[in-house]
């Protein structure tokens, strides 16, 4: 069974503090995602990697930055954490099946909350 | 970014019955996968489709592959209480790499009512 496991799942944390969320999978993916989820606003992707050292802005890069030294680790960094930030964190990783298509896997989430 | 027009937003069924939803799109996929969350969770993945007219099914669950490649079903079977979640379509914009992100719809949310 692929294993995506997320450092926390649930986190409170203060207005300005740096926040690291931690993703682990242990499939030897290639792919790997960062999402944030808020009610009616469905999954919105924050930051993407296709590979060590690698990363791609998503759809909602602003106030993020990301991070992958190794290839089974992907983290999210909130530079200075702000209340808009409170939501749902998603990580993702994926692999080509053996028909030759990208299947996405998830993570539990965290739930961060900014006070 | 581009997101799938996924319906219904949300359903109130009664145990036993079935259930049907689908994501539409003005653009052509070349892959549709379901996931099914539950509360406080991360989404699971259901189903993977891989080609036009493709029909699969999970248990109590079927999903199709749309001909036109610009949609897909799923439907669920004499519902129970288990059910319950937000199930989401996505789908692998054609013709981009197939490890280029999903697009997701917002989602069905499914209650049963027993």
């Amino acid at each position: 069974d692929v294993k995506v496991t997320q450092s926390s799942r649930y986190l409170v944390k203060r207005t300005g503090e740096k926040v690291f969320l931690e993703c682990v999978q242990d499939m030897d993916h290639e792919n790997m995602f960062w999402y944030r989820q808020d009610p009616g606003l469905g999954l919105r992707l924050i930051y993407f990697s296709y590979d060590v050292k690698m990363k791609e802005k998503g759809d909602i890069p602003e106030g993020y930055s990301v991070s992958r030294e190794k290839k089974e680790r992907f983290s999210l960094i909130l530079e200075s954490a702000s209340t808009n930030q409170t939501s749902m964190y998603l990580c993702a990783s994926s692999f080509p099946s053996s028909r030759g298509i990208y299947e996405q896997y998830f993570g539990p989430g965290t739930r961060l909350t900014v006070t | 970014g581009q997101q799938l027009n996924q319906s219904p937003q949300s359903m109130f069924i009664q145990e036993g019955e079935d259930v049907s939803m689908n994501c539409t799109s003005s653009s052509i996929f070349n892959t549709w996968l379901w996931y099914k969350q539950d509360p406080g969770e991360g989404p699971v993945l259901l189903i993977a489709l891989y080609k036009a007219g493709e029909l699969t099914s999970n248990g109590r669950l079927t999903a199709q592959f749309g001909i036109t490649r610009k949609d897909s079903f799923l439907n669920i079977s004499a519902s129970i209480p288990s059910d319950v979640g937000i199930y989401f379509c996505a789908g692998q914009l054609a013709p981009y790499p197939g490890n280029t992100p999903l697009v997701f719809g917002k989602g069905t949310r499914l209650s049963v009512i027993a």
